[in-house]
């Protein structure tokens, strides 16, 4: 089955430890990226992978980290969480990073992150 | 920029039709995706729109026109499946979502 595979789902966790959010496709898929969602902010990109070993900040980086070693996987590192980070995480990946003919976006099920 | 407007929430009866509404300000962009997000879920792809005009899939449809920087989302025949977000989203450089509409359909 074609899918976007996060873990962990739901997590709570301390200020200052660090902690890794994976991603998995297994839709050979050039292009992956990471959202946040907060009420009344709507889904905020925080990394982008154009493909293997290329990254790009989105929109909110501060805090966190990538890394695209391999195709499939993307996770985000939070080195130093902070209660600011407290929100559902999104990863999402789509098949061509040719923006003029990029497809829908296919969504991991989130990752609901605690930071007390 | 690229700011984009849809209404806060919205509430609709069962087997009625809504419009979700979509403004945008942009000099130029690829496409216009919507998408649908239950409650603690991901979103989910319904439709993109390239051209002007309207583009139907069942139940739903999608309209974009550029020049008025405005898009909708028409709903037909509502069902109580249907309460959930609804993004629009402008893809441009990179893909750029709205707040989201939150629809609650009742009996």
């Amino acid at each position: 089955e074609a899918q976007v595979t996060q873990n962990p789902r739901y997590l709570i966790t301390v200020t200052g430890k660090k902690l890794t959010v994976t991603c998995s496709q297994n839709m050979n898929h050039e292009y992956m990226s990471w959202y946040r969602q907060d009420p009344g902010l709507g889904l905020r990109q925080i990394y982008y992978s154009m493909n293997v070993e290329v990254t790009d900040k989105g929109d909110v980086p501060e805090g966190y980290k990538v890394s695209r070693k391999e195709k499939r996987n993307f996770p985000l590192i939070l080195e130093s969480p902070s209660p600011n980070q407290t929100s559902l995480y999104f990863c999402a990946s789509t098949w061509t990073s040719d923006t003029s003919n990029t497809g829908e976006l296919f969504f991991g099920e989130g990752s609901r992150l605690t930071v007390l | 920029g690229q700011n984009i407007d849809q209404p806060t929430e919205m509430t609709a009866t069962e087997g009625a039709i809504v419009q979700i509404n979509c403004t945008y300000q942009t000099s130029g962009f690829n496409g216009l995706f919507w998408y649908q997000q239950h409650a603690g879920e991901a979103p989910t792809f319904l439709s993109y729109n390239v051209l002007d005009g309207l583009e139907e899939k069942g139940r739903f449809s999608s309209f974009l026109s550029r020049s008025k920087g405005y898009s909708y989302l028409l709903l037909k025949e509502l069902q109580m499946k249907d309460s959930a977000s609804y993004l629009c989203a402008l893809l441009d450089d990179k893909l750029i979502f709205g707040t989201g509409t939150r629809l609650q359909v009742f009996p």
